[in-house]
């Protein structure tokens, strides 16, 4: 298994509330991601990163702030959480871009907003 | 842009029994296309892939045929196990840095 670990794993918060998540590897790869799961939505990308300190928005970007300060590690926040960002939060990578290079998923944040 | 279908779940098959789940494709130029399999409580794995009209991915006794006259992508396996329940996901790489997912099928299988 690629080595992504997620934390935390579960979390449960208020509306307005900082939330940060964060995706860590041991892969040394350079391509990380964000995504969201939601019922009828399958993924969706929220951002992405390309290298250290190289991001780019996804399809769902709004309300989502990332920073890449290592190679090993993708923090995703949401500034002021709303209910509409209850989600489960998947974080992949890959070693290139490009056809040939599957992206290998991490297990996964099951956040909660009341 | 890229879009990705897939057929509307839930399945629920007998195991042992034929699975096929419809996949098809929107896209520019010529995609990959893959399935992932995410089993509960996990992220997503990489089931199979193909990267070029008529090909065939393979793994685990499933198969996916890139069918670009008909642009699907459809899943089969001849012989499910209950093992196999999960949610499965198609999706298309254009060549770039990211993936276009469906929405995914959720497979039970009954013993």
């Amino acid at each position: 298994d690629a080595g992504i670990t997620q934390s935390p794993r579960h979390k449960v918060t208020e509306t307005g509330t900082p939330v940060t998540l964060r995706c860590h590897q041991t892969e040394n790869h350079r391509y990380m991601y964000w995504y969201r799961q939601d019922p009828g939505h399958g993924l969706r990308l929220i951002h992405y990163s390309y290298g250290v300190k190289d991001t780019d928005k996804g399809e769902v970007s709004d309300g989502y702030s990332v920073s890449r300060s290592k190679t090993e590690d993708f923090l995703l926040t949401l500034e002021s959480a709303t209910s509409s960002q209850t989600s489960v939060y998947f974080c992949a990578i890959s070693e290139f871009a490009g056809d040939n290079q599957p992206q290998h998923f991490g297990d996964g944040t099951r956040l909660s907003i009341l | 842009g890229n879009s990705v279908t897939q057929m509307e779940g839930p399945v629920t098959l007998s195991e042992e029994a034929f699975l096929t789940i419809n996949c098809t494709y929107t896209a520019t130029g010529y995609p990959s296309l893959f399935w992932y399999v995410q089993y509960p409580g996990e992220g997503l794995q990489l089931l199979l892939k193909a990267t070029k009209a008529d090909d065939k991915g393979s793994n685990k006794g499933f198969e996916a045929t890139y069918r670009k006259e008909t642009t699907s992508f459809h899943l089969e396996k001849g012989s499910v196990q209950v093992s196999d329940s999960a949610v499965y996901f198609c999706a298309l790489s254009d060549g770039g840095e990211k993936l276009t997912f469906g929405t995914g099928t959720r497979l039970t299988i009954i013993p």
